[in-house]
Order: structure tokens, then sequence, then C-alpha cells
């Protein structure tokens, strides 16, 4: 199956911007997703892009899709604590009727 | 309020004795699916249902069944639960009629002695 890569951990100070980056291998991968995993809780869509777009901005989270190089990046603008979490990056499968997940990037945020 | 639903969030049970992780979905989605998660391997589906009387395997299908009888309702059946079943098990739901903008429950978890 197909395999989406993330680094496990990242650390930033509260205020500063977090980037946590992707990648794919499913070049026919019509969406792309980030989903948030707080304590305790279940995953939540946070924000999705289509493949024929460049960047999506939603008010502190930007979203960055390299095609070429299949590369997708996750940026958190003045991050605070409460942004603390395990960010999913996903893409759909071949069929289409399953996400395939990366492993997830624990962010912390310190003050 | 717009929710998936599962019961139980937490269960220890034995090997052999059959459980049922039931799940209920009040969106009126057709597309419902479960997934296990375990550390250092990430999400990895079980089954799925694109609608009523429609299920299909995942990549991790063996030990478990399913059924979808109903819209809102997608049980996930261990007839003889091993211990390489113990997980968080999350179920989801999505308004599209493939995965995409997934619901998810809030998990069980799922010991196997």
């Amino acid at each position: 199956g197909e395999d989406v890569e993330q680094s496990l951990f990242l650390s930033v100070r509260e205020g500063d911007s977090s980037v946590i980056n992707c990648t794919y291998t499913d070049s026919s991968s019509t969406y792309l997703y980030w989903y948030k995993q707080e304590p305790g809780a279940g995953l939540q869509l946070l924000t999705y892009i289509f493949s024929n777009m460049d960047m999506k901005q939603d008010q502190r989270l930007t979203v960055l899709l390299n095609k070429k190089d299949k590369h997708l990046s996750l940026r958190i603008a003045d991050t605070q604590t409460g942004d603390s979490a395990i960010y999913f990056c996903a893409e759909s499968s071949n069929s289409g009727y399953a996400l395939n997940f990366g492993k997830g990037t624990s962010l912390l945020v310190t003050p | 309020e717009a929710q998936v639903t599962q019961n139980p969030r937490y269960l220890i049970t034995v090997t052999g004795k059959k459980l049922t992780v039931t799940c209920s979905q009040n969106m009126n989605h057709e597309y419902m699916s479960w997934y296990r998660q375990d550390p250092g391997l990430g999400l990895r589906q079980i089954y799925y249902s694109m609608n009523v009387e429609v299920t299909d395997k995942g990549d991790v299908p063996e030990g478990y069944k399913v059924s979808r009888k109903e819209k809102r309702n997608f049980p996930l059946i261990l007839e003889s639960p091993s211990p390489n079943q113990t997980s968080l098990y999350f179920c989801a739901s999505s308004p599209w009629f493939v995965a995409g903008e997934l619901f998810f429950g809030e998990g069980s978890r799922l010991t196997v002695l």
C-alpha cells in the first residue's frame, strides 16, 4: 500500500509558527488532508486541499502542496498551547474508499 | 449536535469472548468506516460501508465482521477476540460517498487478555 511519511515530533515556543511536513506517494490523490487528534479524542478534520491547488489558507492555517515532490506542509501561525496535539496527514487511497494516514506528528507547544 | 457515537469507550475482555462495538451517526451519512490505531503502525482501515447493506474489507479485516442494516449504525463485531486485537478503535463517517471529510467517534479502547 501507499506510505505517507511524517516526522514524529515537533516542539515550538508559544507564539512561534509551526510547520509540519508530510510526503505522500500516490500522485493520483485528488485531495490531501490534515487531521488533528487531541488526547483521548478522535481525529478532527482541520483542512484539506484539492490536488490542483498549490496553497490554501484558513485563518491561522496554511497548507502548501508541491505535487512534483509529493510534499504537503501545514503551517500554524502564532501557535498556542491549545494547538498541542498529534497532526495527521492523509491521502485518498487508490479506491477512494479509505484514507491513508501518516503516523502522525506530535506537536508540543511550550510557554 | 452532529456526532459519531461509539460504545463502549473502554473494554477489557478475555480471549474468545464475542463482543460488539457499536457505532452510530446522526448526520445521515452514507459512508462509514472502522479504523484501528496502534503505536508505530498508525491508523489502519478494517472495514467500510458505502451504503446500507454494502460493506467491504479494508487493509486489516481478519478477525472482524461488520454489518450495515441501517444507515446510522455500523457495528464492529469480534467473534473470537485475540490479544493482537488489543487496540484503539475508531468509527468514522463521511458525507461523501467515499472516504474524505471523515467525522470520527471518540474511540473505543479494547484490551483482550
